[in-house]
């Protein structure tokens, strides 16, 4: 089955400056790769997702990349403010019909003012 | 209703009762999906439903996990002699099946076992 392993496992930042995190993946039939944010509390919501016939994708100050012959993606938040802080999972899931999601371990961001 | 709605959104249960965990999905999702999140860990896969039929059961971690989705709609977890170890929080998610893609979740139920 599918593996995805999440770097780093925390990652503090100086407001302004930006965050990234990185995820690997094991099953080359992956094709969507989603981005959750979950705060303290509530479930995880999805931020952004890419597939895998792009190579990157950008929302504002959200970015994902993929590179699918090294089966890695990473999230890339730019200009990064105290709101960003929270914990981020990546992950992977098949295109054969609604497959579940494995996810990383996720990452938890910290923003310092 | 507007998002996946899940209850109740804490339990606190004594060791060796069972327990029910509801979801109600947005409306005309057909996958459905349960996860299990320890504290400051990640999302652990449970079960997901196509419909009324469950064809990956294989994340529940011992036969006194069971699931079942009736309607196409709410889905029902259940945790019969419930351990310690069971204490977590659990997570629903839908998602269409037009657009087989993102999956919304609710907010979860934690359950305390004592």
């Amino acid at each position: 089955g599918e593996n995805v392993e999440q770097h780093p496992s925390t990652l503090s930042v100086q407001e302004g400056d930006s965050a990234v995190i990185k995820c690997t993946y094991s099953d080359s039939a992956s094709n969507y790769f989603p981005w959750y944010k979950q705060e303290l509390g509530k479930g995880p919501q999805l931020i952004i997702d890419i597939r895998s016939n792009v190579g990157e994708k950008k929302d504002q100050r959200i970015a994902v990349t993929l590179n699918k012959t090294a089966k890695h993606f990473s999230l890339h938040i730019t200009e990064t403010q105290p709101e960003d802080s929270a914990v981020y999972f990546c992950a992977a899931r098949s295109n054969f019909g609604n497959e579940k999601l494995t996810f990383g371990t996720g990452t938890r961001l910290t923003i310092i003012p | 209703g507007a998002g996946v709605s899940q209850s109740p959104s804490n339990k606190v249960t004594e060791k060796g009762k069972d327990v029910e965990l509801r979801c109600d999905p947005i409306s005309g999702h057909t996958a459905l999906y349960w996860y299990r999140q320890s504290l400051g860990q990640g999302l652990e896969f449970l079960i997901y439903f196509q419909g009324n039929s469950a064809p990956d059961k294989s994340g529940l971690p011992s036969d006194r996990f069971s699931a079942e989705r009736t309607g196409g709609s709410v889905s029902t977890l259940t945790i019969q002699r419930t351990q310690q170890e069971d204490s977590a929080v659990y997570l629903c998610a839908s998602s269409s099946t037009a657009d087989y893609t993102e999956a919304f979740f609710g907010q979860g139920t934690r359950l305390t076992v004592v």
